[in-house]
């Protein structure tokens, strides 16, 4: 079981929009700021958001974050079938002295 | 441009010891803390360990205490990760992954490694 909790799977059509939310608790998202990532088929996680809502040089503005409390999402707009991959949140638990991640979110578009 | 280029993994058998190197190039070593992030075939990705810029604070999971051990060699570059009485349970792709500041408090990873895959089985 992961210390932060995110959907199995969504999908959506091409162009439209997905949210894919990351539920966590006091001691890590409550008290740390969020991350996501994008793992493609067969590749190595890349940073797509920090900081809860900041995009690392290269990625587009289809990409965005929040975090409120103890919860965040990953919006994604205008998708595209180069978008399927593998979306995983991350932050620092404060309790645990550790970085913990969500489970994974598959994204698959239609 | 940041590189990270993990070695060392390989087929071990339980109860065995491996040693994983991360070559890093492109940034200023010591100024930055390290990780060893690692992903079982077909699951998420599990953080593992890791260590302050001057090398000095270590953190690791609960699932890898008193086996693994984070180290580096800020003169060379590198990041190490030597583990110990291996299970079947540490088969993964290990990730060695940049941390945004020398401290080890971050709750992101900036830089990624391409991963070495390392097989616990008789």
């Amino acid at each position: 079981q992961s210390v932060l909790t995110q959907p199995p799977s969504v999908s959506a059509a091409p162009g439209q929009k997905v949210t894919i939310s990351c539920s966590g608790s006091r001691s890590n998202l409550g008290m740390n700021l969020l991350s996501w990532y994008q793992q493609l088929p067969g590749t190595a996680p890349k940073l797509l958001i920090y900081d809860n809502n900041e995009r690392p040089s290269g990625i587009p503005d289809r990409f965005s974050g929040s975090k409120s409390d103890t919860s965040g999402t990953l919006d994604i707009t205008g998708l595209q079938t180069g978008d399927e991959a593998d979306y995983y949140c991350g932050t620092w638990d404060s309790s645990l002295s550790a970085v913990v991640f969500g489970g994974g979110t598959k994204l698959t578009v239609l | 441009e940041v590189q990270l280029l993990e070695s060392g993994g390989g087929l071990v058998q339980p109860g065995g010891s491996l040693r994983l190197s991360c070559a890093a190039s492109g940034f200023t070593f010591d100024n930055y803390g390290m990780s060893w992030v690692r992903q079982a075939p077909g699951k998420g990705l599990e953080w593992v360990s890791i260590i302050s810029g001057s090398g000095d604070t270590t953190f690791y999971a609960d699932s890898v205490k008193g086996r693994f051990t984070i180290s580096r060699d800020n003169s060379k570059n590198t990041l190490y990760l030597q583990m110990n009485s291996l299970r079947a349970e540490d088969t993964a792709v290990y990730y060695c992954a940049k941390v945004p500041i020398s401290g080890v408090v971050t709750h992101y990873f900036d830089s990624w490694g391409q991963g070495t895959l390392v097989t616990v089985s008789s």
